[in-house]
C-alpha cells in the first residue's frame, strides 16, 4: 500500500507570495491532518479534514487554508508568505476521525527569502 | 488546551544502554497517548498508541511505554538501544473522540554512540 505522498518536496518562494501544498493520503484514508514543523516552535498543529469538512483547526492566522476533495486529496494554501512561514509541512492521513494512529508523509520543505 | 512535555531535549548513550524518555501531558479528560519516531531523512513513524486497556503498551523494534493515569505520564523504555535507534522521538497526546488534533511534545533527540 503506497504511503502518505507530498508534493512538492522542496519549495522556494518570496515574501508576499502564496503556495499551495498538496497531499495524497493512503487509500482508504479519509481524514486527512497538516502540521507546521519548525526548529523554534515544534510540530504544530494546522487542520484536520474530514470527508471534505474542517473538523478541527489549529491557531495559525488566516493566511494558511486547506480544503480537502471527494476522493480525500487534500491541498494547503499559505498566501502573503512572511519569511517565519519557512517550515517543513507535514501532512498525515489515518482511517478514521480520532482513535487511530497518522501516517506521515515526508513533508514539504518551504523556504520563504 | 492541552499541553505535551517532554523532559529531555538530548539524549546520549552507547549501544546496549537503557533508553527512558519522560513525557508528561497536561488535560483533565480523556486521551490517546502516541510516541512517534523521526529517523535522519524519513518521515515521522509510528512507534506505539496507547488508546485504552493495558497501560503497558508494546510497540515496534523493542519499545514500549507505560501509561500513569495519576502522573499524566506515558513515558518511553527501550531496555538496550542500537545505534540504529540514534532519532529524535516525539509523544503526543489527542483528546478522545475529538478528531486528529495531535498535540505534540517537543521532541527528545537521542543520539546512540557504536
Amino acid at each position: 500500500k503506497a504511503g502518505v505522498t507530498q508534493t512538492p518536496r522542496y519549495l522556494i518562494k518570496t515574501r508576499g507570495q502564496q503556495v499551495t501544498l498538496s497531499c495524497s493520503p493512503i487509500s482508504g484514508h479519509r481524514s486527512v491532518s497538516w502540521y507546521q514543523q519548525t526548529p523554534g516552535q515544534g510540530l504544530q498543529f494546522l487542520f484536520e479534514y474530514f470527508s471534505e469538512t474542517q473538523r478541527n483547526k489549529g491557531n495559525f492566522p488566516g493566511r494558511f487554508s486547506g480544503r480537502q476533495f471527494s476522493n480525500s486529496r487534500s491541498e494547503m494554501n499559505v498566501s502573503t508568505l512572511e519569511l517565519g512561514d519557512s517550515a517543513l509541512y507535514l501532512c498525515a492521513s489515518s482511517i478514521n476521525q480520532g482513535d487511530s494512529p497518522l501516517h506521515f508523509g515526508n513533508g514539504t520543505r518551504l523556504t520563504v527569502t | 488546551a492541552q499541553s505535551v512535555s517532554q523532559h529531555n531535549h538530548h539524549v546520549i548513550l552507547s549501544e546496549a544502554a537503557s533508553l527512558e524518555l519522560g513525557c508528561n501531558y497536561s488535560y483533565g479528560g480523556t486521551v490517546n497517548l502516541f510516541w512517534y519516531v523521526q529517523y535522519p531523512g524519513q518521515h515521522l513513524q509510528l512507534l506505539l498508541k496507547y488508546f485504552s486497556g493495558d497501560p503497558l503498551v508494546k510497540g515496534i523494534k523493542g519499545f514500549e511505554a507505560e501509561f500513569i493515569k495519576s502522573k499524566f505520564s506515558f513515558n518511553l523504555r527501550k531496555p538496550s538501544v542500537q545505534w540504529s535507534d540514534t532519532a529524535e522521538y516525539f509523544c503526543a497526546v489527542n483528546v478522545r473522540a475529538a478528531g486528529n488534533k495531535l498535540t505534540f511534545g517537543g521532541g527528545t533527540r537521542v543520539l546512540v554512540k557504536p
